[in-house]
C-alpha cells in the first residue's frame, strides 16, 4: 500500500542552522515519483522537487538539498543556513503508476519554525 | 495573476446547506485535481479531470460530493447537505502533460460547517 511517513511533526531552529526533514515511504512498485511541497501560511502548496525512482542522485538547489535512498525508502530534505522565510509546513508525497501518476499521497507534514 | 485561482477563499455554512466551490486552473493545463486537507494533515486526493473527463474519484468523495469540469476549463466542487465533518480546506491543482508532472496548487477554499 502507498504510504508516506513524516515522523517529525514540528521542528524549531534558529536562523542559519541547518535542518533536515525526514520522509519515509512505502510502495509496491519499482517505478514511482517522490515530491516535496512547501505550504506557507498563505495556504497554497509550492512545488519544490520531483524525483523518479530510477534517479538516486542527490540534488542540490541553492540552500536546498535532497537525499534519496531506495535502500531505506527515504527521501530526506535538508535546508542549509535556514532563514525565517523558510518557516512553513513541508510535505513529502508519492505517486505511483497504477494511478497514471496522477494521484499524490501526502505525508502529514513537518512544520518548520525558523526564529531570528 | 496566472496561477490557480479558487473562489471563495472562505465559506461558512450551516449544516445541511449546499455549497459550491470554483477552481480556475492555469490556462491550457489539461489536468485538474481536487484535494481536501484537514487541520494537521496532508492533503487527501478527492478526484481529478483530464480535460472535461473525470477519470478518478476517491472513496472520500461520497454521494453528497460532485465535481464537474465543463468544457475542460474551470471546475466546480459541490457538497450537498453539508455535515460538520466536511469542514476542511479544499485545494485545487492543475498540471499539463502526461505522467508525473508538477501540479500547481491554488490557495484553497476553507469551509467551516456550523
Amino acid at each position: 500500500a502507498q504510504k508516506v511517513t513524516q515522523a517529525q511533526t514540528e521542528i524549531s531552529v534558529v536562523e542559519k542552522e541547518d535542518v533536515t526533514l525526514d520522509c519515509v515511504y512505502e510502495t509496491r512498485d519499482t517505478t514511482y515519483y517522490l515530491f516535496w511541497y512547501k505550504q506557507p501560511p498563505s495556504g497554497e502548496l509550492v512545488f519544490l522537487i520531483r524525483r523518479n525512482s530510477f534517479d538516486e542522485q542527490n540534488e542540490i538547489s541553492g540552500r536546498y538539498s535532497w537525499n534519496f535512498q531506495k535502500s531505506t525508502s527515504s527521501f530526506n530534505f535538508t535546508i542549509t543556513a535556514s532563514q525565517v522565510v523558510d518557516s512553513a509546513v513541508y510535505f513529502c508525497a508519492l505517486s505511483e503508476p497504477f494511478t497514471g501518476f496522477q494521484k499524490l499521497v501526502f505525508g502529514t507534514g513537518t512544520r518548520l519554525l525558523v526564529s531570528p | 495573476d496566472t496561477g490557480v485561482s479558487q473562489d471563495p477563499r472562505h465559506k461558512i455554512t450551516k449544516r445541511g446547506q449546499n455549497v459550491t466551490f470554483r477552481c480556475d486552473p492555469i490556462s491550457e493545463h489539461n489536468r485538474l485535481y481536487w484535494y481536501r486537507q484537514t487541520l494537521g494533515q496532508g492533503p487527501e486526493f478527492l478526484t481529478y479531470f483530464q480535460n472535461e473527463a473525470q477519470l478518478e474519484k476517491s472513496r472520500l468523495l461520497s454521494d453528497r460530493f460532485s465535481a464537474e469540469r465543463p468544457k475542460g476549463s474551470f471546475s466546480t466542487l459541490e457538497i450537498q447537505r453539508t455535515e460538520q465533518g466536511d469542514s476542511a480546506m479544499y485545494l485545487c491543482a492543475s498540471s499539463f502533460g502526461e505522467g508525473a508532472t508538477e501540479a500547481f496548487f491554488g490557495q484553497g477554499t476553507r469551509l467551516t460547517v456550523v
